[in-house]
């Protein structure tokens, strides 16, 4: 089955400065890629996803990015604010989701 | 409902008790799906539901957990004579099903057993 890594695992950036979080897969089949935002004490929410016929979607100060050759696809989030900290998971689907461990963002103020 | 709602909020047990854990996905989605979260840990699968079938059980860690759907709508998964590796937080997904597209989380049930 499909096989998500997620590094790194925990990420400290000043506000203001950008952060990256980058996921590799194992199925070259996987064609759809969201990224879900925690916060502590809720569950995961779908912040932006991905299909496998682009390389690159923007909303507002997040983005992803999909290298399907490598099999690796990134979260960029700019301009980083404190109400950024949060746990960050990948996911990448054929046909079932399989997700990433998470990344702790803590934005420093 | 609006969104995915899962009931208890909370939940403390004993060792040894069972405890059933409510998820109501959003209306009209037919797949469903629950994850256990340790404590600063990713989400470990449990099981998928399309409709009221269970084609992937696989994560199911004993013979202990088990769950149903009724309906196409409410699951609620039970566990069995609860032990203390039990505690985590059960969180229920649901989607449309119809293809691949991403899962609508609830809150979670936060399960302590002492």
């Amino acid at each position: 089955g499909e096989n998500v890594e997620q590094h790194p695992s925990t990420l400290s950036v000043q506000e203001g400065d950008s952060a990256v979080i980058k996921c590799t897969y194992s199925d070259s089949a996987s064609n759809y890629f969201p990224w879900y935002k925690q916060e502590l004490g809720k569950g995961p929410q779908l912040i932006i996803d991905i299909r496998s016929n682009v390389g690159e979607k923007k909303d507002q100060r997040i983005a992803v990015t999909l290298n399907k050759t490598a099999k690796h696809f990134s979260l960029h989030i700019t301009e980083t604010q404190p109400e950024d900290s949060a746990v960050y998971f990948c996911a990448a689907a054929r046909n079932r989701l399989a997700f990433g461990k998470g990344n702790q963002v803590v934005v420093i103020p | 409902g609006a969104g995915v709602s899962q009931s208890p909020s909370n939940k403390v047990t004993e060792k040894g008790k069972d405890v059933e854990l409510r998820c109501d996905p959003i209306s009209g989605h037919t797949a469903l799906y629950w994850y256990r979260q340790s404590l600063g840990q990713g989400l470990e699968f449990l099981i998928y539901f399309q409709g009221n079938s269970a084609p992937d059980k696989s994560g199911l860690p004993s013979d202990r957990f088990s769950a149903e759907r009724t309906g196409g709508s409410v699951s609620t998964l039970t566990i069995q004579r609860t032990q203390q590796e039990d505690s985590a937080v059960y969180l229920c997904a649901s989607s449309l099903g119809t293809g691949v597209d991403g899962y609508t989380f609830g809150s979670g049930t936060r399960l302590t057993v002492v």
